[in-house]
């Protein structure tokens, strides 16, 4: 099966310093990968979605330069967020999209819950 | 206007027994994929099935099932049989169009709670 990895599993970090997340597709090439938002008990807010080799897209409303990511390789996406505050803490999910036609489908890593003090 | 409805915030099942979990879309778009995710509280999201607009018959993945009536837009997940540890939120999910960046839209979500 299709298998992706995010570290860490969970931060806490003081206010103003800049968290690094990792997503990684361990078992398959993703040009593409998406990184989402989650609150509880909530759905999953897109994020942006990140691209191998070029410039991520950035959905309405998110800042990019809050928000930093890069897609250096085929099977790996950091999302940074820089000078974090208490309003940034939440439950962060990557995916990686396994392309086979319409029926590419994302694969999710287990996530990774940050917590701004 | 929503694209994807999940009406049910929380349903409840006794153990062995069937649930139906409501998923109904909108799109205009002939060519879309229909997904349904399995979140337990890990938080990790599991990929449980995948229904193409275009696939003539429901498609199905051990216990799971995807009832889906294109002429009603509506895309329900059958779990036969179910388990304890089918206690988890679920999601429906659309992706639109073949070329869509792989970027797919997510209801909000249902609570399955299944009772001993």
């Amino acid at each position: 099966g299709a298998v992706v990895s995010q570290h860490p599993s969970w931060v806490i970090c003081k206010s103003g310093t800049s968290v690094k997340i990792e997503c990684r597709s361990l078992d398959f090439q993703a040009t593409t990968m998406f990184w989402y938002r989650q609150f509880p008990k909530q759905s999953l807010m897109l994020m942006a979605t990140s691209n191998e080799g070029s410039k991520a897209t950035y959905e309405q409303g998110v800042e990019k330069d809050k928000f930093l990511i890069n897609h250096a390789s085929l099977t790996l996406s950091t999302l940074t967020v820089t000078s974090a505050h208490p309003e940034d803490s939440s439950f962060y999910i990557c995916s990686a999209l396994m392309t086979s036609g319409m029926a590419d489908t994302q694969y999710f890593g287990p996530g990774t819950r940050l917590t701004v003090l | 206007a929503q694209k994807i409805t999940q009406t049910q915030p929380g349903m409840f099942v006794q153990e062995k027994e069937a649930v139906t979990l409501d998923c109904t879309y909108d799109t205009s778009d002939p060519s879309y994929g229909l997904f349904w995710y399995k979140q337990p509280s890990s938080g990790e999201m599991i990929f449980l099935i995948y229904q193409g607009s275009y696939d003539q018959q429901n498609a199905t993945e051990g216990r799971y099932s995807l009832n889906f009536q294109k002429a009603r837009k509506s895309a329900n997940l059958v779990i036969s049989a179910s388990q304890l540890g089918d206690s988890a939120m679920y999601f429906c999910a659309m992706r639109e169009g073949r070329t869509n960046a792989g970027k797919s839209t997510f209801g909000d979500g249902t609570t399955l709670t299944v009772k001993p």
